[in-house]
């Protein structure tokens, strides 16, 4: 079946520094996706959202990027900070039906 | 304006008992999601409502899960009869769908333990 694929699991990163989750779908017809924060005890929240006819984003601090040709979209935190520390959700839909979420990525930014 | 409600916030059961979920969406949004996160996991779509319609239950495991949307409103999510491996949080999401608007609005779930 159709499948998100997400990488890395963790990563811990300085304080400052930069942080990179890339994430992998398999069904061509995808043309949304959303990335999403989820913090201890609480629903996902929509940090950033790409369409497939667009290759870059950019919100503050915040950028992804999509690759339609290689099926890959990546997000980047720039100047990463203590409250960034949480759980990242990258996810693919077509036209908002059939969002398929990736398994996460567990952030830490050391202070 | 008022997030996606959901209750009760934790509930234990143990297997082969029935439990359910209520859900309320951000007023307005045609749109209402239930999904499963198992621990470690991404969360997984079960259902998916236009208004009170179904258009996406392809995930949700028929034979023990049920779910309505009454009055293309509120929502309820059922397991019967519950089984270990259902031990999860449920989360509701709803989107308003207007104009191509496709963010999802997530409440905080519903910690089910099946023991």
């Amino acid at each position: 079946g159709e499948n998100v694929e997400q990488h890395p699991s963790t990563l811990s990163v300085q304080e400052g520094d930069s942080a990179v989750i890339k994430c992998t779908y398999s069904d061509s017809a995808s043309n949304y996706f959303p990335w999403y924060k989820q913090e201890l005890g609480k629903g996902p929240q929509l940090i950033i959202d790409i369409r497939s006819n667009v290759g870059e984003k950019k919100d503050q601090r915040i950028a992804v990027t999509l690759n339609k040709t290689a099926k890959h979209f990546s997000l980047h935190i720039t100047e990463t900070q203590p409250e960034d520390s949480a759980v990242y959700f990258c996810a693919a839909s077509t036209g908002g039906f059939k969002t398929i979420f990736g398994a996460g990525t567990r952030l830490f930014v050391k202070a | 304006e008022a997030g996606v409600a959901q209750s009760p916030r934790y509930k234990i059961i143990e297997k082969r008992q029935s439990v359910a979920f209520w859900c309320n969406p951000i007023s307005g949004h045609a749109t209402l999601y239930w999904y499963q996160q198992i621990l470690g996991q991404g969360p997984k779509l079960l259902i998916q409502f236009q208004n009170n319609g179904v258009v996406d239950d392809s995930q949700l495991p028929k034979d023990r899960f049920s779910a309505e949307r009454l009055k293309g409103v509120d929502s309820t999510l059922k397991i019967q009869p519950a089984k270990l491996e259902d031990s999860a949080v449920y989360l509701c999401a709803s989107s308003s769908q207007v104009k191509g608007l496709m963010e999802q609005f997530f409440g905080p779930g519903t910690r089910l333990t099946v023991l």
